[in-house]
């Protein structure tokens, strides 16, 4: 099956610094690729959709100055958070779907990145 | 609101059949979907099931869809205890764009 590979696992920063995730379609191409955010013994809260080539479409409520989403290729999105702070710890998904077609509509996850701010 | 529910917590004996029970919200849903996730890990695709069915049956894994109920329901036959994760049930959204909107997980824990 298709491979997402998010990077890094795990990355513990100082308040105020900012930190950026990786996420990778290692087999295929994306066009679309999706970034969650999931609080403990939570379900997934999706932050903003990432499109190829064009600018993320963020849900209510997420701010775009804090998370920024750049998709520069078919097989590379990166999640930045901005001068972070204790609150923004949490675990941080990505999930991508195959450029062609929707098909049955599954989503491919990368493993998590699990950000903790001191 | 679109609101995906589910049970927060399960709990079967090893060698027991578990039932994961989710409840949906968009009836034009296309498929609906089950993941897996263990922990610290992101989500895995278990099995999915198209909106004119009423069952698939996928080796250990069974689905049922209620759609008059907006019902979806996971069996895992003979639970392992490497069954033990949260499952989340996931619908697409077709409401504006398209999205998955996930349920709010439930967590099985499979006892030896």
């Amino acid at each position: 099956g298709a491979v997402v590979s998010q990077h890094p696992s795990w990355v513990i920063c100082k308040s105020g610094t900012s930190v950026k995730i990786e996420c990778r379609s290692l087999d295929f191409q994306a066009t679309t690729m999706f970034w969650y955010r999931q609080f403990p013994k939570q379900s997934l809260m999706l932050m903003a959709t990432s499109n190829e080539g064009s600018k993320a479409t963020y849900e209510q409520g997420v701010e775009k100055d804090k998370f920024l989403i750049n998709h520069a290729s078919l097989t590379l999105s990166t999640l930045t958070v901005t001068s972070a702070h204790p609150e923004d710890s949490s675990f941080y998904i990505c999930s991508a779907k195959e450029r062609e077609g929707w098909n049955t509509g599954e989503l491919f996850f990368g493993e998590g990145s699990r950000l903790t701010v001191l | 609101g679109e609101d995906v529910e589910q049970s927060l917590f399960l709990s079967v004996r090893e060698g027991d059949s578990s039932v994961i029970n989710c409840t949906y919200t968009d009836s034009s849903s296309t498929y609906l979907y089950w993941y897996k996730q263990e922990p610290g890990a992101g989500l895995q695709l278990l099995t999915y099931i198209f909106s004119n069915m009423d069952m698939k049956q996928d080796q250990r894994l069974t689905v049922l869809l209620n759609k008059k109920d907006k019902h979806l329901s996971l069996r895992i036959a003979d639970t392992q205890t490497g069954d033990s994760a949260i499952y989340f049930c996931a619908e697409i959204s077709t409401s504006g764009t398209y999205k998955y909107i996930f349920g709010t997980g439930t967590r099985l824990k499979v006892l030896a």
